[in-house]
């Protein structure tokens, strides 16, 4: 089942903060996170396994809940290279280790 | 860091066309691989899991008759779709992952444009 992102999209200016949710109505076994570009494919940017787990690297991090079935990605003094949909993928325990991505979420940040 | 390599980026052709897409994974060997679509704003949907020396397993709404997977080898998978129509346009993406539990690696897609 298709995890859902919010929010759908984001307009930032260079150097705020955002936050992007994603949330399963499944209990979750792990949680892939995604940034892609128009026309490109999408670039890996970190998983979760466990529930409680906190990734990141440079401004970018993520933490998961595993509890309340959702994670969310940081994204800190955000620079115009953010720009992108981000995509979350969830894949549920005891099924398939296949993520299944949400709609994903428009990040656009200006000057 | 591993690397997917998809070919071609872009077709365009006529209604009634078969179109073979090739994915290859460049520095690891992948016993699995994945197509997704992708229409315009959309999210990627899962089309099918390619398994290396047997038949691919496709996801619920999708015509194995029609989109045919074959995984020749640990680093190669294609896709062809079969008498393509105008609705089959997209934007079609592998990926391959080196293990489970390992981060998928995608391709750089295929923007199909059936006319």
């Amino acid at each position: 089942q298709q995890p859902v992102q919010s929010p759908q999209a984001v307009i930032l200016r260079e150097g705020e903060d955002a936050v992007i949710n994603c949330s399963s109505s499944k209990a979750l076994y792990s949680v892939h996170w995604y940034r892609q570009k128009h026309g490109e494919a999408p670039i890996f940017l970190m998983i979760l396994l466990k529930g409680g787990e906190q990734k990141g690297h440079d401004k970018i991090s993520a933490s998961f809940n595993e509890k309340k079935q959702q994670s969310s990605l940081y994204l800190t003094a955000s620079q115009l290279s953010y720009s992108g949909t981000y995509f979350c993928g969830t894949a549920a325990s005891g099924g398939s280790y296949i993520p299944t991505f949400g709609r994903g979420t428009s990040l656009i940040v200006h000057p | 860091g591993a690397v997917v390599s998809q070919h071609p980026s872009r077709v365009i052709c006529k209604s009634g066309t078969s179109v073979k897409i090739e994915c290859r994974s460049l520095d690891f060997q992948a016993t699995t691989m994945f197509w997704y679509r992708q229409f315009p704003k959309q999210s990627l949907m899962l089309m099918a899991t390619s398994n290396e020396g047997s038949k691919a397993t496709y996801e619920q709404g999708v015509e194995k008759d029609k989109f045919l997977i074959n995984h020749a080898s640990l680093t190669l998978s294609t896709l062809t779709v079969t008498s393509a129509h105008p609705e089959d346009s997209s934007f079609y993406i592998c990926s391959a992952e080196p293990d489970s539990n390992q981060p998928q690696h995608f391709g750089d897609g295929t923007r199909l444009s059936i006319l």
